[in-house]
């Protein structure tokens, strides 16, 4: 699977959009982009995933850039719960287990 | 998706004792997965648990330290052996993820220190 890198830390101001960025320059054609978020004690939480195209749910939108090397999540509405660390995996379609590099944490404040 | 549990939350233990985690999932899943999170760092994988099978494991993860066993389609328990400080840690369980694109989903963890 290929590398993601991501900035080890990020602020950002409690309403305003949150957005992560993540660098997978050797991805290859068949590897899917997955976020996950880790809030304090809890365990990973998937936030999206995608191949291609951008993709959104109810919790972020995923920006793939056309080449695919890079990828941008993005949290429109950041509440001080949102507060966590944020993991850019890159994973084939057919694999299985996931390579949780650091990540990046995320603080939203007041 | 699959709502995950696992049991016990957390546990302190003796060195050289063993703790057994049991991890429950509400559905049927070809798949489980066991993760370790050491203190301040990310998610190791330590084994991949397929109902009827041999556990296959990482490198650096042994199956006489830590032996799985995978029952049932919804279930599975990873037991730490002979425990010493250095496996205090969070031990996460998590399903899923088979197929294209397929996510996982996690529990939220057992807690473990030794004293």
């Amino acid at each position: 699977d290929a590398k993601t890198t991501q900035p080890p830390s990020m602020d950002c101001a409690e309403g305003r959009a949150a957005n992560l960025p993540c660098n997978h320059s050797t991805i290859s054609g068949n590897e899917y982009v997955y976020w996950y978020r880790q809030i304090h004690s809890q365990g990973p939480q998937y936030i999206i995933h995608g191949l291609k195209n951008n993709e959104t749910n109810e919790m972020a939108s995923l920006i793939i850039t056309e080449d695919r090397k890079s990828s941008t999540l993005i949290l429109p509405h950041a509440t001080l719960r949102d507060t966590a660390v944020y993991y850019c995996i890159v994973r084939e379609y057919s694999g299985y287990a996931l390579n949780f590099g650091k990540g990046t944490s995320l603080l939203v404040t007041p | 998706s699959a709502v995950i549990s696992q049991k016990p939350s957390r546990d302190i233990c003796q060195r050289g004792t063993s703790l057994t985690i049991q991890c429950q999932v509400d559905s049927q899943v070809t798949m489980m997965f066991w993760y370790r999170q050491q203190p301040g760092q990310s998610l190791t994988l330590i084994a991949t648990a397929n109902q009827g099978s041999e556990a296959t494991y990482e490198s650096g993860f042994v199956i006489d330290k830590f032996p799985i066993s995978r029952p049932n389609l919804t279930f599975s328990t990873l037991t730490v052996s002979n425990l010493s400080p250095e496996d205090s840690s969070i031990y996460l369980c998590s399903v899923g993820g088979q197929g294209p694109g397929q996510p996982q989903h996690f529990g939220d963890g057992t807690r473990l220190s030794i004293l």
